[in-house]
């Protein structure tokens, strides 16, 4: 069965930190993968996402993700948090069985 | 152009009762999928409908059910209420049965069951 394991619930960084939240999937044929963030307060809105091609996606508000098929993985990347960063944020997979799985969430506060 | 609309946004509902979700999707959109959303958890996933047909299911009990009308509208109905079930239900709808562009996201409903 399709799943989706994000490593980490809670992260706390403070501003002009890095940021890697891991996201790992389970599903055997092709994927497209997807990266949702929820602000306090706010419906899910799309960050990135990843069809095929280059690996590497480049979202809104400087996120970047890294599609690694060996390691059927997908991390978010920030280089530099903002406080307006602090948010929930949610990995997803969708394949050819017409569903979009989502993992748990890790919740990001960014202290300033 | 108009986003995905859920109603009620809150409900508040007693152990047993039945409850109806509405969802209208964004014009065009003719996926609608439901997911419930509780802390620790995630998001869930309930149901897909695409052009009125429900082309997958989640690992919910039978109380759980849904439908979409001729317009793409769709409902879910939760019958037989548990506590467990208090929830934030969100509905997302997608242009296209294959998710290629992603879904876009109501605001939920907030439902409490007491």
């Amino acid at each position: 069965a399709q799943s989706v394991s994000q490593h980490n619930h809670h992260v706390i960084l403070s501003e002009a930190a890095s940021l890697e939240l891991g996201c790992n999937y389970s599903y055997g044929g092709t994927v497209n993968l997807f990266w949702y963030v929820q602000y306090p307060g706010q419906h899910l809105q799309l960050l990135l996402k990843y069809f095929s091609g280059d690996p590497l996606v480049k979202g809104i508000k400087g996120f970047e993700a890294e599609f690694i098929k060996s390691k059927f993985s997908f991390n978010l990347r920030k280089p530099s948090v903002q406080w307006s960063d602090t948010a929930e944020y949610f990995c997803a997979v969708s394949g050819n069985n017409n569903d979009m799985r989502f993992g748990a969430g890790t919740r990001l506060t960014v202290k300033p | 152009k108009a986003g995905v609309t859920q109603t009620p946004r809150y409900l508040i509902k007693t152990r047993g009762q039945q409850v109806t979700l509405s969802c209208s999707p964004i014009s065009g959109h003719r996926s609608v999928s439901w997911y419930q959303q509780t802390p620790g958890q995630g998001l869930q996933f309930l149901f897909e409908y695409f052009s009125e047909t429900q082309r997958n299911k989640g690992n919910f009990p039978g109380r759980f059910s849904g439908r979409q009308f001729s317009n793409s509208r769709s409902e879910m109905n939760v019958s037989t209420l548990e506590l467990g079930d208090s929830a934030l239900y969100l509905c997302a709808s997608s242009l296209d049965r294959t998710f290629d562009y992603g879904y876009t996201f109501g605001s939920g409903t907030r439902l409490t069951v007491v």
